[in-house]
């Protein structure tokens, strides 16, 4: 079974900084997705990035980039200019690619989340 | 857009008491889920269902069951309330292809005495 970990229980960062959140995982599988989750006291689950781990580029959005690193099982999140908005609990998933015949359907399994303050 | 719609927001029951938690999606998802999140824990699966007509336990199905009433519908039924199910639940969905990610639901609080 896929296992993740999220190893800082809380991080905090000034606005406009930079700030980086540590994720690792466990499988033998060699095709799956990575995904980091914000969930804001809205209690809402809003999808921030994700990174296919067939690709060998990390991906960016805006403000959030990944660095991926598949050998070591790393997938860490970057948040550049940091604002007050961000500040949120943050969870790492995994999801194996094996849909197709598969019991996997999609399901994510999910870190033990990181909760990120912002001070102004 | 609606998205995916939960209900209710928020509830209380007793010990023993019986309740249905209610889904539903407007994006014509195939796959559907039921989750967990307990304090300091990240979401656990309880019950999915990879398309209309089929449903599957997850890690924590003790105590629940599903229903995939049609396409747009996946209930999550506790038959008796025990305080370990205290928890918010989240309903989420999918459209099928393996890139797709899930699409949650605003969750569901619910508490247990």
């Amino acid at each position: 079974a896929q296992t993740v970990t999220q190893s800082q229980p809380e991080m905090s960062v000034q606005e406009a900084e930079t700030v980086t959140l540590s994720c690792t995982y466990d499988t033998s599988e060699s095709d799956y997705y990575l995904f980091w989750y914000k969930q804001p006291p809205s209690r809402q689950m809003i999808l921030v990035i994700r990174q296919e781990a067939y690709k060998q580029q990390n991906a960016t959005e805006n403000r959030f980039s990944v660095n991926f690193q598949k050998a070591a099982k790393s997938f860490s999140l970057k948040i550049s200019d940091s604002q007050l908005g961000d500040a949120a609990m943050y969870f790492c998933a995994y999801r194996s690619g094996a849909d197709a015949g598969g019991t996997s359907y999609g399901k994510l399994t999910f870190g033990q989340g990181t909760i990120l303050t912002v001070h102004p | 857009n609606a998205g995916v719609t939960q209900t209710p927001k928020f509830q209380v029951l007793k010990t023993g008491q019986s309740m249905t938690l209610q889904c539903a999606q407007d994006m014509n998802h195939n796959s559907m889920y039921w989750y967990r999140q307990d304090p300091g824990m990240g979401l656990r699966l309880i019950y999915y269902s990879a398309s209309e007509g089929t449903t599957d336990k997850g890690e924590v199905p003790n105590g629940y069951n599903v229903s995939r009433l049609n396409k747009r519908e996946f209930s999550l039924r506790l038959e008796s309330a025990a305080p370990s199910q205290t928890s918010v639940y989240f309903c989420a969905s999918r459209l099928g292809p393996v890139e797709q990610p899930q699409h949650f639901g605003d969750g569901t609080r619910l508490s247990i005495l």
